[in-house]
């Protein structure tokens, strides 16, 4: 019963590299979300997917990209890595995007930029 | 900007006292719900509260929720180890989580 995967569960890039985030459900859900959690300040959503084919911007989505690659997964790339984006990022879905409907999370990526 | 405020930030208590921690904001929630994560793992659902002034209880753990939609409070009663972690709360009208209250158990 996998749930959500994340790879990689760990990474250190250099400023200025390039990397790509994964992230796949089996639970045969619409929505899935991206956030990013540093200390002090919760989860912060990046992008979000609302259903296959649609991606929207959440609280921080600069330096980010997404995609929606079919109804399983979602990606996170950074095109050009910053120390601010240190981070650990988790992705979650939801059967929709609704008041009553539990995130399901995986367990994080841990991303570390020099 | 933090639209959910959580109080307080740490909380360090004994196995068996209670404990409370808050969430509030200046506008009303159309619900609210409230996760739990361990180190190392992602958060996990606990309860969504919908109505104004809705109690919901699991196990030893009490959530309120404000008559006005505006607070929502989580109790823990006679606190065990394993309740250790942080608490988040999360609007889905915001799409947002609050800043989140690390409780730390000790025995």
């Amino acid at each position: 019963n996998a749930g959500v995967t994340q790879t990689p569960k760990f990474q250190v890039l250099k400023t200025g590299q390039s990397m790509t985030l994964q992230c796949a459900q089996d639970m045969n859900h619409n929505s899935m979300y991206w956030y990013r959690q540093d200390p002090g300040m919760g989860l912060r959503l990046i992008y979000y997917s609302a259903s296959e084919g649609t991606t929207d911007k959440g609280e921080v989505p600069n330096g980010y990209n997404v995609s929606r690659l079919n109804k399983r997964e979602f990606s996170l790339r950074l095109e050009s890595a910053a120390p601010s984006q240190t981070s650990v990022y988790f992705c979650a879905s939801s059967e929709y995007p609704g008041s009553n409907q539990p995130q399901h999370f995986g367990d994080g990526t841990r991303l570390s930029i020099l | 900007t933090q639209l959910l405020e959580q109080s307080p930030q740490f909380l360090s208590i004994q196995e068996g006292e209670n404990l409370t921690v808050y969430c509030n904001s200046s506008s009303v929630f159309s619900s609210l719900q409230w996760y739990r994560q361990e180190p190392g793992e992602g958060p996990v659902l606990l309860v969504t509260v919908v109505t104004g002034g809705e109690v919901k209880k699991l196990k030893r753990l009490t959530f309120q929720f404000g008559d006005a939609r505006k607070d929502s409070s989580l109790h823990i009663t006679a606190a065990q180890p394993g309740d250790t972690g942080l608490y988040l709360c999360y609007s889905w009208g915001k799409l947002q989580f609050g800043a989140g209250t690390q409780v730390v158990v000790t025995p």
